[in-house]
């Protein structure tokens, strides 16, 4: 079964620090997106980040990085000078690319505080 | 602007109740997904559909059902609302090409007493 997994509940990281989000899948597809969503406090999704696995070069969007190791089926997100309004639940989703299937797989998330 | 909107965004029931929440999408997408989100348990798919009069069965779809009559809406009904069933529930849309990037909705709580 295909299965994600985030092992942090909760992480803190004081402001303009770096952190770093973990999230580890289970697959035998070779082929897949791999996705970090953030929900703040709106309960608004939000996509953040989003990485194809056939990609090796890893995704970048601003602020946000993502260490894709594809052989350890790891995906962590690192967020740098991390600010006040990147305080939310961020959630790993990993969805395959076999014909046909457009469903996600969401991990349990993990809610980041930003201290001041 | 395109956009998925969820009504009602707060609602309270009575068990054994029928329940329906709506979502609507302008963005043209065949592509539609219903999720609950609980603690510690993240979103999870209830039911999902891939175009006019197609509808799946997730991983949590017992005592809720859906219909798809056209492209914009997916409404999710639940039969006779039970307490395990209380929620904040999400519908998402997706175009189903090379992105797939899912749209979401703002959400619904839903309560059953």
């Amino acid at each position: 079964a295909q299965t994600v997994t985030q092992s942090q509940p909760e992480m803190s990281v004081q402001e303009a620090e770096t952190v770093t989000l973990s999230c580890t899948y289970d697959t035998s597809e070779s082929d897949y997106y791999l996705f970090w969503y953030k929900q703040p406090p709106s309960r608004q999704m939000i996509l953040v980040i989003r990485q194809e696995a056939y990609k090796q070069q890893n995704a970048t969007e601003n602020r946000f990085s993502v260490n894709f190791q594809k052989a350890a089926k790891s995906f962590s997100l690192k967020i740098s000078d991390s600010q006040l309004g990147d305080a939310a639940m961020y959630f790993c989703a990993y969805s395959p690319l076999t014909s046909g299937t457009y469903k996600y797989i969401f991990g349990t998330g993990t809610r980041l505080k930003v201290l001041a | 602007d395109a956009e998925i909107t969820q009504s009602p965004r707060h609602k309270i029931t009575e068990t054994g109740r029928q329940v329906t929440l709506a979502c609507h999408q302008t963005w043209n997408h065949n592509n539609m997904f219903w999720y609950r989100q609980d603690l510690g348990h993240g979103l999870r798919l209830i039911h999902y559909s891939y175009g006019v009069q197609d509808t799946n069965k997730g991983e949590v779809s017992d005592g809720y059902s859906v219909s798809r009559s056209n492209t914009e809406d997916l409404p999710l009904t639940l039969e006779s609302a039970a307490s395990s069933q209380t929620s904040v529930y999400f519908c998402a849309s997706q175009d189903g090409s090379n992105s797939y990037e899912q749209y979401f909705g703002p959400g619904t709580r839903l309560t059953v007493t």
